[in-house]
């Protein structure tokens, strides 16, 4: 079936480290992909999306690349805040599926301190 | 008005209550969801409202009941609970359910975090 995997962490960096998460998917289709924050005790965010192979979402500093030929998504910023502690989760949505809502994956715990 | 409320933020209900949660978009979107999130997992999806028809119900106790009395309305009534119903409740809402990948973003509500006592 269709899923999302992605690297559950948790992650824990420096202010200013480089950060990447991984995420792949398995779709029968040709999914949406979307990247999604929740920030401690709130509801989600969408933090970028990528609709077909090769476009790049990108977000405050986040980007992630659609790779169809590897079914990636992963996550990168070149310099975190602290204020970017929060989960994220990696998500796909497939069209003209009627009915269907988000497929998630388990979600990865940032943690960035000063 | 890209926003999805909800209220309310925090309910404490106890195993006989009856009490309702609520939903609200101004988008004119067309597809309404209810998920349930617990703790440190990814939100976990109930129901689908598309047209304001339920179109997926992913197998739910019945003591949990959704309604969709318009296009901007989404509640979920809840009627004798259990402890272990306790999580946060997320509204999610997108202009259609299953349309093109243009309209399948979904816009996310703050939640309610719901205690059973």
């Amino acid at each position: 079936g269709d899923s999302v995997t992605q690297m559950e962490g948790p992650v824990t960096l420096s202010e200013e480290a480089f950060l990447t998460i991984n995420c792949t998917y398995t779709a029968t289709g040709y999914p949406s992909l979307f990247w999604y924050v929740q920030y401690p005790g709130e509801g989600l965010q969408l933090l970028l999306k990528a609709t077909k192979a090769d476009d790049k979402g990108s977000n405050k500093g986040f980007e992630a690349t659609y790779r169809k030929e590897t079914t990636s998504f992963h996550l990168e910023k070149g310099s975190v805040q602290v204020s970017d502690s929060a989960v994220y989760f990696c998500a796909l949505s497939l069209a003209n599926q009627a009915g269907t809502a988000l497929i998630f994956g388990k979600g990865t715990t940032l943690s960035v301190s000063s | 008005d890209t926003e999805v409320t909800q209220t309310p933020k925090h309910l404490v209900m106890g195993m006989t209550n009856k009490k309702s949660l609520k939903c609200e978009q101004h988008m004119g979107h067309r597809a309404m969801y209810w998920y349930k999130q617990k703790a440190k997992k990814p939100p976990e999806l109930m129901f689908v409202y598309s047209y304001e028809k339920l179109s997926i119900n992913e197998s739910v106790p019945s003591r949990f009941s959704p309604e969709c009395p318009n296009s901007s309305l989404l509640n979920l009534h809840l009627h004798a609970l259990q402890p272990e119903d306790s999580a946060l409740y997320l509204c999610a809402s997108s202009q259609v359910a299953g349309g093109p990948t243009a309209y399948n973003e979904q816009f996310f509500g703050p939640g309610t975090r719901l205690t059973v006592l």
